[in-house]
């Protein structure tokens, strides 16, 4: 079945530094991509998103291109900020399974020191 | 999130007890879930919903079942609580595959 792998955390990097969360997937068919992020005690928000290979989705900052020959989505921020601690999830939904359910990696746990 | 609340925000309850988590939308969207949010898991689909008393199982389902008698309301029902369900629960809603999900602010459940 559809799978999401994402990098270990907790990644802890000092303010302006660059970021680079690592997501690869594994799907049967042309998912679409998404980036969410939940800051403490809060559900979790939509970062950014692709539909198609080689699309960049981009928001606040934050970066992630699809990447179908490598099976990869991989989040950056080239500047990080305190107020980016936050964990970061990588999901996937199959357009064409006609249920909208979404499959979510673990979670990266990103801290921004000042 | 505008739109989409959960209640109770927090609840602890004994084992062996049912307990019934609600979620309410105002979007009269279709499609609504429930997921658990658990460390080294992520997130793991309970049940969801496609329509009024349309309802399918997840992957984590045992011990869960989910009503729905209205579009707004979407509830989910632990049998009979154990340690295992402490967790917080999350509901979404879905506008079509590519919008992404709405999620609720979750519900903290503790099984004691």
């Amino acid at each position: 079945g559809d799978s999401v792998t994402q990098m270990e955390g907790p990644v802890t990097l000092s303010e302006e530094a660059f970021l680079t969360i690592n997501c690869t997937y594994t799907a049967t068919g042309y998912p679409s991509l998404f980036w969410y992020v939940q800051y403490p005690g809060e559900g979790l928000q939509l970062l950014l998103k692709a539909t198609k290979a080689d699309d960049k989705g981009s928001n606040k900052g934050f970066e992630a291109t699809y990447r179908k020959e490598t099976t990869s989505f991989h989040l950056e921020k080239g500047s990080v900020q305190v107020s980016d601690s936050a964990v970061y999830f990588c999901a996937l939904t199959e357009p064409t399974s006609g249920t909208y359910k979404y499959i979510f990696g673990t979670g990266t746990r990103l801290k921004v020191l000042a | 999130d505008a739109g989409i609340t959960q209640s109770p925000r927090h609840k602890v309850t004994e084992t062996g007890t049912p307990v019934t988590l609600r979620c309410h939308q105002t979007e009269n969207h279709r499609y609504m879930y429930w997921y658990r949010q658990d460390p080294g898991h992520g997130l793991r689909l309970i049940h969801y919903s496609y329509g009024v008393k349309d309802t399918d199982k997840g992957e984590v389902s045992d011990g869960y079942s989910v009503s729905r008698s209205k579009t707004e309301d979407f509830l989910l029902t632990l049998e009979s609580a154990t340690s295992s369900q402490t967790s917080v629960y999350f509901c979404a809603i879905s506008v079509q595959d590519n919008y992404g999900y709405t999620f609720g602010s979750g519900t903290r459940l503790t099984v004691v």
